[in-house]
Order: C-alpha cells, then sequence, then structure tokens
C-alpha cells in the first residue's frame, strides 16, 4: 500500500500567517497514464470532508486561491499564503493512484 | 443542490451484521464511482471500499475484505454497505462519497453515519 506521511501533525498558526504542510508518499504517485492522483481535503471540526485540491495543484471550484498545492512523484506540499479563522480543522492528503487509496495521518491547523 | 444522506448506523454487539445505506440526489448517480470512508472517533480518514458507476467493479479494503460489501441501485439512485462480522475496530463514522480522481468537482460527501460495535 502507499503510506502517506503529513507533517507536521499539529500546526498552530497566527491568523495572517503562511502555514505549509508537508505529504510524503511510500511510492510514486504517477499513475500509468501520466497523471497524478494526489487530493488534498480539509475538515472542519464538526463537519464532513471537502476536497480543496485534485491531481496535486487543481483547486476546486470555490476553494479560495491562498490555497496551493505543488509537488511531484512522492513530495506534495499544501501552502496557505494567509490563514484566515475558517481554516482551522484537519487536513488530509489523499492518493488515488494506487490500490487501495490512502490517506494521510492528517495535520491539525490551529489559529493562534 | 446535491445530497448524500447516510443512514442505517447504531449499535451493534461484535460478530453481527449492518447494512448502511446512501441516498444519492442532485447529479448523474449511475454516472459516478463511489466509495465509502470511515473514521474512527477522534482518529483519521480511512479509505474502505470503491465501487465502479455500474456497480461491477469493486476494491476493497484488506481490512474489510470478505467481510464488507458494497454495491449500488442506480435504479434508485441507492449505495450500500452491507457489514458482516463486524469487530469493535469497526466503529466509526462512515461516509458516502464520490472522488473523482480523473476530473475537478463532482467531490461530494454525506454527513456520515456513526457504527458502534460494542458488547
Amino acid at each position: 500500500d502507499a503510506v502517506m506521511t503529513q507533517s507536521p501533525l499539529s500546526l498552530p498558526v497566527t491568523l495572517g500567517q503562511p502555514a505549509s504542510i508537508s505529504c510524503r508518499s511510500s511510492e510514486s504517485l504517477v499513475h500509468t497514464g501520466g497523471q497524478t492522483y494526489l487530493n488534498w481535503l480539509q475538515q472542519r471540526p464538526g463537519q464532513s470532508p471537502r476536497r480543496l485540491i485534485y491531481q496535486v495543484s487543481n483547486r476546486e471550484t470555490g476553494v479560495p486561491d491562498r490555497f496551493s498545492g505543488s509537488g511531484s512523484g512522492t513530495d506534495f506540499t499544501l501552502k496557505i499564503s494567509r490563514v484566515e479563522a475558517e481554516d482551522a480543522g484537519v487536513y488530509y492528503c489523499m492518493q488515488g493512484t494506487h490500490w487501495p487509496y490512502t490517506f494521510g495521518q492528517g495535520t491539525k491547523l490551529e489559529i493562534q | 443542490e446535491v445530497l448524500l444522506v447516510e443512514s442505517g448506523g447504531g449499535l451493534i454487539r461484535p460478530g453481527g451484521s449492518l447494512r448502511l445505506s446512501c441516498a444519492a440526489s442532485g447529479f448523474t448517480f449511475s454516472g459516478d464511482s463511489m466509495n465509502w470512508v470511515r473514521q474512527a472517533p477522534g482518529k483519521g480518514l480511512e479509505w474502505v471500499s470503491w465501487i465502479s458507476p455500474d456497480g461491477r467493479t469493486r476494491v476493497d479494503a484488506k481490512s474489510v475484505e470478505g467481510r464488507f460489501t458494497m454495491s449500488r441501485d442506480n435504479a434508485k439512485n441507492l449505495l450500500f454497505l452491507q457489514m458482516t462480522s463486524l469487530r469493535e475496530e469497526d466503529t466509526a463514522v462512515y461516509y458516502c462519497a464520490t472522488i473523482p480522481m480523473v476530473r475537478g468537482g463532482g467531490a461530494y460527501w454525506g454527513q456520515g453515519v456513526l457504527v458502534t460495535v460494542s458488547s
């Protein structure tokens, strides 16, 4: 299985400051078709998850442009340029290149 | 408006069986693959099962293989998860979700349903 390792697991951030979450896969996430199926999801307290980013760097409709994804192969990053109060929650990377799909452990972003 | 509404959860003893349902509306259900994802209390997300749009192909996580069976009724826009031989470690909130990998949009999650396996 592709093991997804996120860091840090806890991320205290001051309002208006940037934040960065790393996600590393135990194997390359480049699909045989050439695409890389790496997603970022956000789960706010008490809510269901929602997808922010698909295929490494593509924002879902309605996701603020302060969120950006980057990376390739086995190393990926989610960045928030200026954290807002509504960004508090847990962020997960998820790969869909290999069966079974797997998630990272989650990174809890706390607003200071 | 897209809605995914799970039902069928509850308290069940170890070794028992339960069937979860997910009612879909607001999108072309028959055109999308579907997933079940679970979250144990206070823990992270765990992918459970995937089913193709026509229901002919399924993939399961090793942790549920041989015990859980995902199915769908495209005529009624319903998704199911038949769970047997339940264990305490199956205790979790179960979400049905569309998570298309090849395109943006169409990524929807239900509100989740709690399954508690305990004696």
